[in-house]
């Protein structure tokens, strides 16, 4: 059973361009999480979806930012005209089962930088 | 959520049991204290969780104090792959996705 895969490992952006990111979650996992991890500091929570659903967004930046989790498909967490300060690691995770987060299992993350 | 206090860092021998304390003090009735860890450059990873009662798991065991104040997570038999930043976070089971993460416990185990 492969873990929750994260893609790319890497990005790198100029400032104004589009990122991308996706997040395939566990086989049989609904739930999907995304985090921000600046530099030196803490992951902080941006946005929790359930298949074709947003489920709390409150994490989100209100400008620039949007998620989505298809029914088919990965999860894929939009930038838009980065700049930056959006320079960061970005994790995904999932779960089965929303309030079962501890079962919750992240993935290795995507490396962000804005030159 | 409430707000957790951890030492900015530890160390401890290959092989020793490894304590990882926290202080929570205005932690409320319906907060669980939740443990993860995050070593150099990986994801977080869940190690355990509790409400009241002491926990054990295959990785690790949380003792709660019994005003629920503090707990001390402990490593039994610490490796060098423990080698970590710990993060302990207070929250409610039903909002425990959003992990307000501190600035942790940096952990070395030593050879």
């Amino acid at each position: 059973n492969a873990g929750v895969m994260q893609n790319p490992r890497h990005l790198v952006r100029r400032r104004g361009q589009e990122a991308r990111l996706r997040c395939s979650p566990m086989k049989g996992h609904s739930h999907v999480y995304w985090y921000r991890q600046l530099p030196e500091e803490g992951l902080k929570f941006m946005v929790y979806l359930q298949k074709e659903n947003i489920i709390d967004e409150s994490g989100m930046p209100k400008e620039r930012f949007s998620a989505e989790f298809p029914k088919e498909g990965p999860s894929i967490l939009r930038i838009q005209q980065v700049v930056r300060g959006d320079s960061a690691a970005y994790f995904c995770a999932s779960s089965p089962e929303g309030l079962a987060y501890t079962e919750a299992f992240f993935g290795q993350g995507t490396r962000l930088t804005v030159v | 959520d409430a707000k957790t206090t951890q030492p900015t860092s530890m160390d401890c021998a290959e092989g020793r049991a490894a304590n990882l304390p926290c202080n929570h003090s205005t932690i409320s009735g319906n907060e669980y204290v939740y443990w993860y860890r995050q070593i150099h450059s990986q994801g977080p990873q869940y190690i355990i969780h509790g409400l009241k009662n002491n926990e054990t798991n295959e990785m690790a065991s949380l003792i709660i104090t019994e005003d629920r104040k503090s707990s001390t997570l402990i490593l039994p038999h610490a490796t060098l792959r423990d080698t970590a930043v710990y993060y302990c976070i207070a929250s409610p089971m039903d909002s425990s996705y959003k992990l307000i993460f501190g600035s942790g416990t940096r952990l070395l185990v030593r050879p």
